[in-house]
């Protein structure tokens, strides 16, 4: 069972282009959630998501972040005119339910550099 | 105040010392409690679920104290592969919540041969 899989796991981009990070799940995990880790820092909630729809968005920046889960195909999470604060490790993590106890396991994360 | 708070550190111990590490969370309504391992900005790795009663895995052995919000992490004979930076992650599924986990800062350790 392949676990928790994130494309690209490095990107680099310029200021003021977009970045579009993925994530594909464990087999028969429904739930994704995203989390960001800036440098020296702890890792902060984004978003949840369940298949084509977003549950919590609470911890997701107001603009130029969005996420989506289709029905077919991965995560993405998609960053529009980058800044230079955006340059972070992006991780996804999935889980089976989203009963409390179950465990969210986490993709290798996606390290973004914005020059 | 922050939701989750660690010390830090870093923890420099030789190898085979004891090692503890605590975590205090701020809301009442935490319902579930982890401690995870990170190596090196890799991604967060389940050491173990922690639970009021307490819990032991093989070297390790994590408390809950829900009066206190207090959590811990107990390493015995530490080994030069615990090196890593531990995070203390609680999950306030419920009440509105929807099963993110908060994590703390993490505290580094540093076992030396």
């Amino acid at each position: 069972n392949a676990g928790v899989m994130q494309n690209p796991r490095h990107l680099v981009r310029r200021r003021g282009q977009e970045a579009r990070l993925r994530c594909s799940p464990m087999k028969g995990h429904s739930h994704v959630y995203w989390y960001r880790q800036l440098p020296e820092e702890g890792l902060k909630f984004m978003v949840y998501l369940q298949k084509e729809n977003i549950i919590d968005e609470s911890g997701m920046p107001k603009e130029r972040f969005s996420a989506e889960f289709p029905k077919e195909g991965p995560s993405i999470l998609r960053i529009q005119q980058v800044v230079r604060g955006d340059s972070a490790a992006y991780f996804c993590a999935s889980s089976p339910t989203s009963v409390q106890t179950d465990t969210q396991y986490f993709g290798p994360g996606t390290r973004l550099t914005v020059l | 105040r922050k939701e989750v708070e660690q010390d830090p550190g870093p923890f420099n111990v030789p190898e085979g010392a004891t090692v503890a590490f605590n975590c205090t969370y701020s809301n009442s309504a935490s319902q579930s409690f982890f401690w995870y391992r990170q190596d090196c900005r890799k991604e967060p790795k389940l050491l173990m679920s922690v639970y009021s009663s307490g819990n032991e895995d093989g070297r390790f052995t994590a408390q809950l104290n829900r009066a206190s919000q207090y959590i811990s992490l107990l390493i015995r004979d530490s080994k030069l592969s615990d090196s890593a930076t531990y995070l203390c992650v609680v999950n306030m599924f419920g009440s509105g919540n929807t099963g993110k986990l908060i994590f703390g800062q993490g505290t580094t350790l540093q076992v030396k041969p």
